[in-house]
């Protein structure tokens, strides 16, 4: 089955930090741009990060830059993101979603989503 | 505040067709537009992205335009099953990347 889900999220305090997986199945994981998208409580959907393809290529959201950083690892066909130094504007549910293939910008799979509280 | 607006509701009976706006500085400059649909507590799924394409498996109720600022996802022949939350997106540039609007609740009459 093609699916995307994600795991790690949780309850953590202010200035914590949590790593997010995100992990694949059912399709070529190695050849998608990856991306990972938040939704507050009561809000809608915004952008966090995105991986390309090569491994190399990222950008954030300027809300988390400097303080998340995403990856993957193609063997095991999984995308990460590593949050630290959390603060309550981060809770969200944080949803993983593919990119897709050619020349656009648009996520044709997305996870279930994972819920990050972070709270006192 | 979300860098595309879109109206926070927008309501229709079964049959009628609805058009859901969403304007941006970003809509004007790309062509990576894309709509997404979201029922309560399911993930989001794609079905209009580069303005006017559909993914295969979504239905042909759902197209898409734009003109200048503004992009627009029009469903045809309102179901009830349509009944859900509905995102634009627009790619932004290298470094602010992607946008999202904030969101349009439908509700089917």
């Amino acid at each position: 089955e093609v699916q995307l889900v994600e795991s790690g999220g949780g309850l953590v305090q202010p200035g914590g930090s949590l790593r997010l997986s995100c992990a694949a199945s059912g399709f070529t994981f190695s050849s998608h741009n990856m991306y990972w998208v938040r939704q507050p409580p009561g809000k809608g959907l915004v952008w966090v990060s995105r991986l390309n393809s090569d491994g190399r290529t990222t950008t954030y959201a300027d809300s988390v830059r400097g303080r998340f950083t995403i990856s993957r690892d193609d063997s095991k066909n999984t995308l990460y993101l590593q949050m630290d130094s959390l603060s309550a504007e981060d809770t969200a549910v944080y949803f993983c979603g593919r990119g897709i293939v050619g020349d656009s910008v648009a996520f044709d799979l997305w996870g279930q989503g994972t819920v990050v509280t972070v709270s006192s | 505040q979300s860098a595309l607006t879109q109206p926070a509701s927008v309501s229709g009976s079964p049959g009628q067709s609805l058009t859901i706006s969403c304007t941006g500085a970003s809509v004007d400059s790309y062509y990576y537009v894309s709509w997404y649909q979201r029922y309560s507590g399911k993930a989001p799924t794609l079905l209009i992205y580069d303005v006017n394409k559909r993914p295969s498996g979504v239905s042909n109720r759902f197209s898409g335009s734009k003109s200048g600022n503004t992009a627009s996802l029009t469903i045809s022949g309102l179901q009830a099953e349509d009944e859900a939350d509905y995102y634009c997106c627009s790619y932004a540039g290298r470094d602010t990347y992607v946008v999202f609007g904030g969101g349009t609740k439908l509700t089917v009459l």
